[in-house]
Formats: structure tokens, C-alpha cells, sequence
């Protein structure tokens, strides 16, 4: 069964500092795709990136990067000089995708919460 | 534009009373999926739709129903609502990711704040 943890309850930066959120995975399958989503305080929720099994390129979009590293099963996501607008709840998630093409489930980690202060 | 739309946003009823959550999106998108939000519990997948007539059960599907008719519409089905399903709901869409790129975009809608007394 698959299975996604986000150890870090609760992180609490200071304004331009660098944070890490970690996310760690577990699934049997060697075709999977892991994904971050962001929940601002305002509720909505925000898709930031998919990313497939195959591809163990670290992705950078600005000032959010993504490290996957398939040997210690880890899709971790830094922040780069952070602001008080990345304050939210991060999802990470993880899809398994089943050779027989049937099974798309999309399994969440508990989420962390960041925040920001000024 | 872009978007994934969902109704009602707020919702209180009490148990029993059939309801139906509609879900809508313009993009043409073959996968579209249903999650509840709880507090301590986090994200759950509820039901899922890689394309018309095709669907399947997520993490928790029971009290639930769905269809997919139509490519646009994914209307959750509540047939006898209870008070544990009180809960924020989330519909989403996207392009099937078997066959997307990385870099599609999955499509959220604004919630749908359901209480059942």
C-alpha cells in the first residue's frame, strides 16, 4: 500500500530564511508520481508540481525547488529566501500507477504547516 | 479561464437527506477526483475519473457515490448523509498524468463546507 509522510508537523521561519519540508514515501510500484500541493490560509488549494518515478531531476520553478531522490524514497521541497505569503499547509501525495492501468489513487501525507512571521 | 467550479459552496443539512455536490471544469480533462479535508486527518481521496463512465474508489468511498457522464461534470452523490460526513470537499480535474507532462497543472475548485446535523 502506498503510504506518504510528512514528519514535520509545524515549522516556524523567520522572513527570507531558506526552509526545507520534508516528505517521505512508500509504494511498491517502480511507475509512480509524487506531487506537492500548497492550502493557504484562505483555504483554497493549490497545485505546485507532479513529478514522475522516471525523471530524478531536481525541478526549480523561482524560489521553490524540489529534490527527489528515489534511494531514500525522499521528494523534499525547500523554499528559497522565504516570505510571509509561503505561509500555508504543504501536501505532499503520492499516485501509484498500476501496470494494468487501473488503479490512480492519489494517497496525501498528513501536510505541514509553515509559517512565515515578518 | 481556467477553472473547476463547485456547488453549493456551504452546505448544512441533517442526516438523511439525499444531497448532491456538483463539480464542473472547462478544460477538457480526462481525470477528475473527489477529496475530503478533516482536521487532523488531512487529505483524502474519496472517489476518482479517468474519463467518461470510468470510475474508482480512492481511500475512503463508503457513504458515497459518483458518476461521470459527461467529460465536464463529476457530481458527488450523499444518498443518506451522516453527521461523520461533515467535512470540506474538494473536486479537482486534470489532464490523465499517465500520458501528461510534467508540467500539466491539476485544477482545484473553491471547497464545498458540508455539515450534516
Amino acid at each position: 500500500a502506498q503510504k506518504v509522510t510528512q514528519a514535520q508537523t509545524e515549522i516556524s521561519v523567520v522572513e527570507k530564511e531558506d526552509v526545507t519540508l520534508d516528505c517521505v514515501y512508500e509504494t511498491r510500484d517502480t511507475t509512480y508520481y509524487l506531487f506537492w500541493y500548497k492550502q493557504p490560509p484562505s483555504g483554497e488549494l493549490v497545485f505546485l508540481i507532479r513529478r514522475n518515478s522516471f525523471d530524478e531531476q531536481n525541478e526549480i520553478s523561482g524560489r521553490y525547488s524540489w529534490n527527489f531522490q528515489k534511494s531514500t524514497s525522499s521528494f523534499n521541497f525547500t523554499i528559497t529566501a522565504s516570505q510571509v505569503v509561503d505561509s500555508a499547509v504543504y501536501f505532499c501525495a503520492l499516485s501509484e500507477w498500476d501496470s494494468g492501468g487501473s488503479n490512480y489513487k492519489l494517497t496525501f501525507g498528513k501536510g505541514t504547516l509553515l509559517t512565515v512571521n515578518p | 479561464e481556467a477553472q473547476v467550479t463547485q456547488n453549493p459552496r456551504y452546505l448544512i443539512t441533517v442526516t438523511g437527506k439525499k444531497l448532491t455536490v456538483t463539480c464542473s471544469q472547462n478544460m477538457n480533462h480526462e481525470y477528475m477526483s473527489w477529496y475530503r479535508q478533516d482536521p487532523g486527518l488531512g487529505l483524502r481521496q474519496i472517489y476518482y475519473s479517468m474519463n467518461v463512465e470510468v470510475t474508482d474508489k480512492g481511500d475512503v468511498p463508503e457513504g458515497y457515490k459518483v458518476s461521470r457522464k459527461e467529460k465536464r461534470n463529476f457530481p458527488l452523490i450523499l444518498e443518506s448523509p451522516s453527521p461523520n460526513q461533515t467535512s470540506l470537499y474538494f473536486c479537482a480535474s486534470s489532464l490523465f498524468w499517465g500520458t501528461g507532462r510534467n508540467t500539466d497543472t491539476q485544477y482545484f475548485g473553491p471547497g464545498t463546507r458540508l455539515t450534516v446535523l
